[in-house]
């Protein structure tokens, strides 16, 4: 079966460090790979999506990048954080092959981040 | 790009009775429409979802009904249980990676 994880659970970081969180998804290949934030009270940003290792799609400018070093690692990282970059981040894959019966997606359990 | 609105917002109903939670999108392009539950703390889960070829689609005590014409499609909750208290997303998809998702509804389940 395939399973995603996610880490770390929860974060705090100051205002101006880095930032990275990781992604990984077990028992598929070649996956479609996503990140979302999910601000307090309100529904998923879609930020990033990747087809493949080294594609990436960046759906809004901001002060985050991801980055897929292997099939099946997506990497959300920032070089200063905001204030404005707290909230909850969620991982989430999906099949990637043309031949699909279901296209849902499946979420990871999530990262808190706050910046303080 | 695709706009997706759910309503309402907040929603508490009294254990046995019915939820509804209603969404619009605006590209009629969308032809996916999944919906989430995401319990405090975690990753939301996928509950049930609809393609566009197929107007009603029920499972147990959970139903989904899509209106292509009118762009809307809603998720019905019979006979409600506590541990229905959550947050639920709708989304619509146009193609593999676009999916816009619903700002939620807190749906509260009182005893």
């Amino acid at each position: 079966s395939q399973t995603i994880h996610q880490w770390p659970a929860t974060l705090v970081q100051p205002v101006g460090s880095p930032l990275s969180l990781e992604c990984t998804v077990e028992g598929t290949s070649n996956p479609n790979l996503y990140w979302y934030r999910q601000a307090a009270g309100r529904g998923l940003q879609l930020l990033f999506y990747s087809v493949g290792i080294g594609q990436i799609s960046s759906e809004v400018p901001q002060n985050l990048s991801a980055s897929r070093p292997q099939d099946r690692q997506f990497i959300l990282s920032s070089k200063k954080l905001l204030l404005s970059d707290s909230g909850f981040y969620l991982c989430a894959w999906r099949r990637g092959d043309r031949v699909v019966v279901r296209t849902e997606a499946f979420f990871g359990q999530g990262t808190r981040l706050t910046v303080v | 790009g695709e706009n997706v609105e759910q309503h309402p917002s907040t929603l508490s109903v009294q254990e046995g009775d019915s939820a509804v939670i209603k969404c619009t999108y605006s590209d009629s392009a969308s032809n996916y429409f999944p919906w989430y539950k995401q319990e405090l703390g975690k990753g939301p889960q996928l509950i049930i979802d609809i393609r566009s070829n197929v107007g009603e689609k029920k499972d147990q005590r959970i139903a989904v009904t899509l209106n292509k014409t009118a762009k809307h499609f809603s998720l019905h909750i019979t006979e409600t249980q506590p541990e229905d208290s959550a947050v639920y997303f709708c989304a619509a998809r146009r193609n593999n990676n676009d999916m816009r998702f619903g700002a939620g509804t807190r749906l509260t389940v009182k005893p």
